[in-house]
């Protein structure tokens, strides 16, 4: 069970140039989100998807674009690079069953340098 | 906006030996509350879940939870060196968690041998 994939793993951008982060999952889960931690800080939210079809914005999406166009892939667009994006961008994803929250599996995470 | 703080650490605890990490939250109406470990150059992952005022114990971990005092906090008994890790306290956005978690700094936990 492959869980939730991101590519590339890591990747060096030039200032101005643009990217997209890939992430899918095989869970069949309806709520995707995109986070970036910087060195000694918690998880920030970029965007999150509650199903195909359907994003918002979280905490920080200045420089970033998402679309949702399957239940299973959620890509994260950097347009413009710069060096403030500079982070690990971690996706995640977990399913809309039950009454409390439920786990947020993790990918292994796409490590960005913009030079 | 939900605040979560934790001291970042690092807290350096014995082997063996009991380590206690402490999470307040800011946001009265919480109602889910967690514990994630994170290796360094890793990513995080669910080690704790709580929803009641009270414990809950699971293994070594135990997670306590005082909705009066907006304080929750992780006990982590007989420590091992392979507990090292930052442990990220969270609770759910607004919105009834659609919008997912909001996470604490970390704290950095070192267990020595």
């Amino acid at each position: 069970n492959a869980g939730v994939t991101q590519t590339p793993k890591f990747r060096i951008l030039k200032i101005g140039q643009s990217m997209t982060l890939q992430c899918t999952q095989d869970m069949n889960h309806n709520y995707m989100y995109w986070y970036r931690q910087d060195p000694g800080m918690g998880l920030k939210l970029i965007y999150y998807s509650v199903g195909a079809g359907i994003t918002d914005k979280g905490e920080v999406p200045n420089g970033y674009n998402v679309s949702r166009s399957t239940t299973e892939d959620f890509p994260l667009r950097l347009e413009l690079a710069a060096p403030s994006q500079t982070s690990v961008y971690f996706c995640a994803s977990r399913t809309a069953l039950g009454t409390h929250f439920g786990e947020l599996f993790f990918g292994e995470g796409s490590r960005l340098t913009v030079l | 906006q939900k605040e979560v703080e934790q001291n970042s650490g690092p807290l350096s605890v014995p082997e063996g030996a009991i380590a206690s990490l402490n999470c307040t939250y800011s946001d009265r109406g919480s109602q889910s509350f967690f514990w994630y470990r994170q290796y360094s150059g890793k990513s995080p992952e669910l080690i704790m879940s709580i929803y009641s005022n009270g414990d809950k114990e699971d293994g070594r971990f135990t997670a306590q939870l005082n909705k009066a005092s907006q304080y929750v906090s992780l006990l982590i008994r007989d420590s091992q060196p392979s507990d090292s890790a930052t442990y990220l306290c969270a609770v759910p956005r607004p919105g009834g968690g659609a919008d997912g978690l909001t996470f604490g700094k970390g704290t950095h936990l070192i267990i020595q041998p």
